[in-house]
């Protein structure tokens, strides 16, 4: 089974700064997802980054994934206080039916 | 609107009690699924369906089980609660592909 694993538990920036949660995973994989969760919201896809890629971005966001060390990044720029959330990362198993298996998640906070 | 609907956004029940929360998709997804949270932000995944296969994580108690009438609609009944199914419970939906999981608000369980 795959597992993933977020590195830190919580990271707390002030408005401006960047972010960078890492992610590490156990097994082989297809895709490694990064979602995020805003209090009292089911979590939301921000990025997907196929085994074959080594880097997508999408606005604010970067995502980088390196199959050797089998990590993830996920670096936010130009951090807003919106942005506070928790941060997973997630992976795919074999079969399609056993949905994502999700890291522990790292709880970001931006203050003003 | 497509999404993932879920009722009720909160429950509060007695242990030994049975309740039962409802799930619906408009996004068309031929497979649901329904994650466990923990106080800690931990995301579990209970079980995995589609109109072809249940798949259950073998570390959930039997008192759970989903219930489909349709792809569209993804129960979860508990027979008898106990004090540690307190917690958030999220449905989700996704395709064949697996590429992006859409998931519910969340019903939040305190068993007291």
């Amino acid at each position: 089974s795959q597992l993933a694993e977020e590195n830190s538990w919580a990271l707390s920036v002030h408005e401006g700064e960047s972010v960078t949660v890492n992610c590490s995973y156990k097994t082989s994989i297809t895709a490694l997802q990064w979602y995020r969760q805003k209090s009292g919201k089911g979590p939301a896809q921000l990025i997907l980054i196929r085994s074959n890629e080594r880097e997508k971005r999408n606005g604010r966001l970067r995502a980088t994934l390196d199959t050797s060390s089998q990590s993830s990044s996920l670096s936010i720029t130009a951090t807003r206080c919106e942005d506070t959330a928790v941060y997973f990362c997630a992976t795919d198993g074999d079969n399609y039916a056993q949905g994502l298996t999700f890291g522990l998640g790292t709880r970001v906070s931006v203050f003003p | 609107e497509t999404a993932v609907f879920q009722t009720p956004n909160y429950h509060v029940t007695q242990v030994g009690n049975e309740v039962s929360f409802n799930c619906k998709q408009t996004l068309g997804h031929d497979t649901m699924y329904w994650y466990k949270q923990d106080s800690k932000k931990l995301l579990k995944i209970m079980f995995s369906y589609n109109n072809k296969q249940l798949i259950v994580n073998e570390t959930v108690p039997r008192r759970f089980s989903p219930q489909s009438s349709d792809k569209a609609h993804l129960n979860l009944r508990i027979k008898s609660v106990e004090p540690e199914d307190s917690a958030v419970y999220l449905c989700a939906s996704s395709d064949r592909g697996r590429t992006e999981v859409f998931f519910g608000k969340g019903t939040r369980l305190t068993v007291v």
